[in-house]
């Protein structure tokens, strides 16, 4: 069914480890955004790609890494996971080009990391 | 302070009751987006609007770029309504949206 996907759904790992969640759309929109959401906080910008090859860091980058190879396509890697890092993370994608992106937000279902 | 604020954080109702959710943000904007998040799921864009008013069956959100504020209401609701309330801005500098903190509704039948 087309939409904006993410795997794993649930995760549970170890401070240190390597960590990939993935994100998959099947619109070919431009802009895919990775997002973090924690009690307390709204959701806050990890990542932003508005093209295949181009990223770009958001308010919270630190200690994350991301690539878009393929427009579909937007990983997010945790290159050594911290317990701070425990969160759920939200993968979105939009129609837009530009400075006046203004098109609708569309998000995944979520992954819920836990960093023991 | 946050550049975009809820009101209220937390809103309980009973069934039928009609709902306002209040959203005020303090950048320029270029867009406003009104999100839904039930417990325990993914997240549902309502609305996006730049100026006036918009309504989708029992929704009706509004917009006041001068005063900067945005409310969404719903008319008759529903315990199907629960759910977090998110407002979204996308900001006229940067390519970037800026959430609110979201507002917890809770519809009783």
């Amino acid at each position: 069914d087309a939409g904006i996907t993410q795997s794993p759904r649930y995760k549970i790992t170890e401070t240190g480890r390597q960590v990939t969640l993935m994100c998959h759309q099947t619109w070919s929109h431009s802009y895919m955004f990775w997002y973090r959401q924690d009690l307390g906080h709204g959701l806050r910008l990890i990542y932003y790609s508005a093209a295949a090859d181009i990223t770009d860091k958001g308010e919270v980058p630190d200690g994350y890494v991301v690539s878009r190879s393929k427009t579909e396509n937007f990983p997010l890697t945790l290159e050594s996971a911290t317990r701070s890092q425990t969160s759920v993370y939200f993968c979105a994608s939009s129609v837009g080009a530009g400075a006046a992106n203004t098109g609708e937000l569309f998000f995944g279902e979520g992954s819920r990391l836990t960093v023991l | 302070k946050n550049e975009v604020e809820q009101s209220p954080q937390n809103l309980t109702a009973q069934e039928e009751e009609f709902i306002t959710i209040n959203c005020s943000y303090s950048v320029g904007i270029s867009a406003l987006h009104w999100l839904q998040q039930h417990p325990g799921g993914g997240i549902v864009s309502l609305f996006m609007l730049s100026s006036g008013k918009k309504k989708h069956g029992r929704l009706i959100a509004t917009i006041n770029i001068q005063e900067k504020h945005s409310s969404l209401h719903i008319t008759a609701s529903h315990p199907r309504d629960s759910a977090v309330y998110i407002c979204a801005v996308y900001r006229n500098y940067g390519q970037n949206f800026v959430f609110g903190p979201g507002t917890r509704l809770s519809v009783l039948p």
